[in-house]
């Protein structure tokens, strides 16, 4: 119930196309659903999160969409460019609360995304 | 603002040696976590620190361990070092803003280490 579940393992996109990346998970008590952007030999660095209350954030050309009912989210990038090649992980978590014991961000496994020129 | 920073940014040891890696988190954040990442996989949940406290830690064996410490810096102490142990080493921070509430983590770049 604490997995993360992420598809596709890699993915390559033409420039200029839509990248879309899935998650799934089971644990209902999630809230904060946070995505990271890996590039080789860096620490990740949080691109976007969405929260359960909202179906769909968006920031500049990344956007998450939300399902609650499906227990699903996604990422999806428009205009996909060279640049944006790098390795996403999708998270999530509950709520951390004060004295927490065992609190813990839950990561999918990753995608590899490549952006072909 | 600076951000996290992790050192030594690289390190190399032989099988059975002892490593020591450092965290210094974001000004005012008081927890730190620790991610192992093997070449090419993903995050594996190591340890985590807060207010000088290990509060949670993953299924690794008890050869890793580390402590926080006053200022919250933090450091990885991994002991009698094995082949497969060569990773990435990732130090995470967040600001915890009390009662219940969402953890956003912020990452430094990493310690690669290397064990012959």
């Amino acid at each position: 119930q604490q997995q993360v579940k992420q598809s596709p393992q890699s993915l390559i996109v033409q420039k200029g196309g839509i990248s879309i990346i899935n998650c799934a998970y089971e644990n209902t008590a999630f809230d904060y659903f946070p995505w990271y952007q890996q590039f080789p030999g860096k620490g990740p660095a949080l691109l976007i999160a969405i929260r359960p209350d909202v179906s769909e954030k968006k920031e500049g050309r990344f956007t998450i969409s939300f399902n609650k009912s499906a227990k699903q989210f996604s990422l999806h990038i428009m205009d996909s460019q060279p640049g944006d090649s790098a390795t996403y992980f999708c998270a999530a978590s509950r709520r951390r609360n004060s004295g927490d014991s065992n609190y813990q961000l839950i990561w999918g496994a990753g995608t590899k995304l490549i952006i072909k020129p | 603002e600076a951000g996290v920073t992790q050192s030594p940014t690289h390190l190399i040891k032989t099988r059975g040696q002892q490593a020591t890696l450092r965290c210094s988190p974001i000004s005012g954040h008081t927890s730190v976590y620790w991610y192992q990442q093997a070449l090419g996989l993903g995050l594996q949940f190591l340890l985590w620190y807060d207010e000088g406290e290990e509060r949670n830690r993953g299924n690794f064996p008890p050869r890793f361990s580390g402590r926080q410490f006053p200022n919250y810096s933090s450091e990885l102490n991994v002991n009698a070092l094995e082949l497969e142990d060569s990773a990435l080493y990732l130090c995470a921070s967040s600001l915890f803003m009390g009662g219940s509430s969402t953890d956003t983590q912020y990452f430094g770049p990493g310690t690669r280490l290397t064990v012959l």
